[in-house]
């Protein structure tokens, strides 16, 4: 069964600090892998989008990586900011037409002063 | 500026009702979809549309209704046969089957009173 897995579920940290965020995917085949951003009450804005062949793609203070063997990604957020708290959802597309995306339950992060 | 509208942002909705949630881009892409989303669950496909006048049901179909006779547009209509209705539903489209140009909506809130 195709599934995402994200940890951890949530997240506390001080701003300025910097964290790490793991998703877990067992689907095949596999397409692509993508990051979004959610924040309270708004729709999920993409951070990254990796194909199999890239193993690190980097969007500002955003760094996503790849590793297609062991199907794991990670999202590394970079000095936090106050405004970085919200959901960040990892995403995965299988290899087959007219196949929606499968999503993760999400990492809900806050980023205190 | 192209984008995904969704109207509106918040719903209520009587027990018995039905109810229509609006969703429009001007982004030229083929392929819309329609998910809810339920505190602490990861997205869920309701339904998904490909071309004109073509629909799928996704995951979680019973309940709902939608129509795709325009190329922008997709209103998904929440029946009274929708047992649980109160969620946060999310508007998506795509410029192909491969999911390329994945972009949300900002969502509508439907609450049943």
């Amino acid at each position: 069964k195709n599934q995402v897995e994200q940890s951890p579920q949530s997240l506390i940290i001080l701003e300025g600090k910097n964290c790490t965020l793991q998703c877990n995917y067992t689907v095949s085949p596999f397409s692509n892998l993508r990051w979004y951003k959610q924040d309270t009450g708004r729709g999920p804005v993409s951070l990254t989008i990796m194909t199999f062949s890239e193993n690190t793609k980097s969007n500002g203070r955003y760094t996503a990586t790849l590793d297609a063997d062991t199907k794991q990604s990670s999202l590394h957020i970079t000095a936090s900011q106050l405004s970085d708290s919200a959901s960040y959802i990892c995403v995965v597309s299988a290899e087959q037409a007219g196949t929606a995306l499968i999503f993760g339950k999400g990492t809900t992060l806050s980023v205190s002063s | 500026d192209g984008g995904i509208t969704q109207s509106p942002k918040y719903l209520f909705r009587k027990e018995g009702q039905n109810v229509t949630l609006s969703c429009e881009q001007n982004l030229n892409h083929d392929a819309m979809y329609w998910y809810r989303q339920d505190p602490g669950q990861g997205l869920r496909l309701i339904y998904y549309s490909q071309i004109v006048n073509d629909f799928q049901k996704g995951d979680i179909a019973e309940g709902y209704s939608v129509s795709r006779e325009k190329k922008e547009s997709f209103p998904l209509t929440v029946t009274s046969a929708q047992k649980n209705p109160t969620a946060f539903y999310l508007c998506a489209s795509s410029r192909n089957r491969a999911n390329y140009g994945y972009t949300f909506g900002s969502g509508t809130r439907l609450t049943v009173v």
